[in-house]
């Protein structure tokens, strides 16, 4: 069974610029999540899909935003970047019912130069 | 609202010797805890849970944590460590009603000498 896929692996922008990252749960997940892993800050949580639908999202800006696609894959976009924005961006999937159980991908490291 | 304080952001043991990995917890409702362990350039994958029954929670590659709710705490615990445990580990809690999006604790290197 493939696990939890993203891309692009690295990503570097220039401070002002757009990123788009991209996330392919596990087959027959229905709920996408993105949390931020800046250094020494741990995870912090960014949104929560479930069905196409945003279920939740954490304290970020309004220039961070994505979608959940019919197919269950997401994006996340990042416009206006700043520096700070630097850091490893991480998708996780879950199954319906079992929503505390999250299987991560291996992230996304995003540099802003 | 709901917190995890993990303590030290790096621990370092001897192959063979005891792990202990620290974790407190806030909560203001009985608690959903997690252990998760992330290895360099990977994302983080689940060790272990507790969610209710069993306050000793056995998990992958010979870990264990007991959930102690008079101290607040579940702590990480393998009686022998290993070369390949040197990683990332992240503590994490979940209100078992409310919202579904677990708070991480910042994490804990763990290193291991040979």
């Amino acid at each position: 069974e493939a696990g939890v896929t993203q891309s692009p692996t690295h990503l570097i922008k220039t401070r002002g610029q757009q990123a788009t990252l991209r996330c392919s749960p596990i087959s027959g997940h229905t709920s996408v999540y993105w949390y931020q892993q800046a250094l020494g800050l741990g995870l912090q949580f960014l949104l929560w899909y479930d069905e196409g639908e945003e279920r939740n999202r954490g304290n970020f800006p309004p220039r961070f935003s994505g979608r959940q696609f019919p197919n269950y894959s997401s994006e996340l976009n990042v416009n206006a970047l700043e520096l700070e924005d630097s850091a490893l961006y991480l998708c996780a999937s879950s199954q319906p019912g079992a929503i505390y159980e999250q299987y991560f991908g291996p992230g996304t490291r995003l540099t802003v130069t | 609202a709901q917190s995890v304080t993990q303590l030290g952001s790096h621990v370092s043991v001897s192959e063979g010797a005891l792990v202990l990995l620290r974790c407190n917890y806030s909560s203001s409702v009985p608690p959903y805890l997690f252990w998760y362990v992330q290895y360099p350039n990977q994302g983080l994958q689940l060790l272990l849970k507790y969610t209710t029954g069993a306050t000793l929670v056995k998990g992958i590659n010979g870990f264990e944590a007991e959930f102690k709710k008079s101290e607040t705490s579940f702590h990480l615990t393998k009686p022998s460590a290993h070369m390949s445990d040197a990683a990332e580990y992240f503590c994490a809690v979940r209100r078992s009603g409310g919202s579904y999006i677990p708070t991480f604790g910042r994490g804990t290197s763990l290193i291991v000498h040979p």
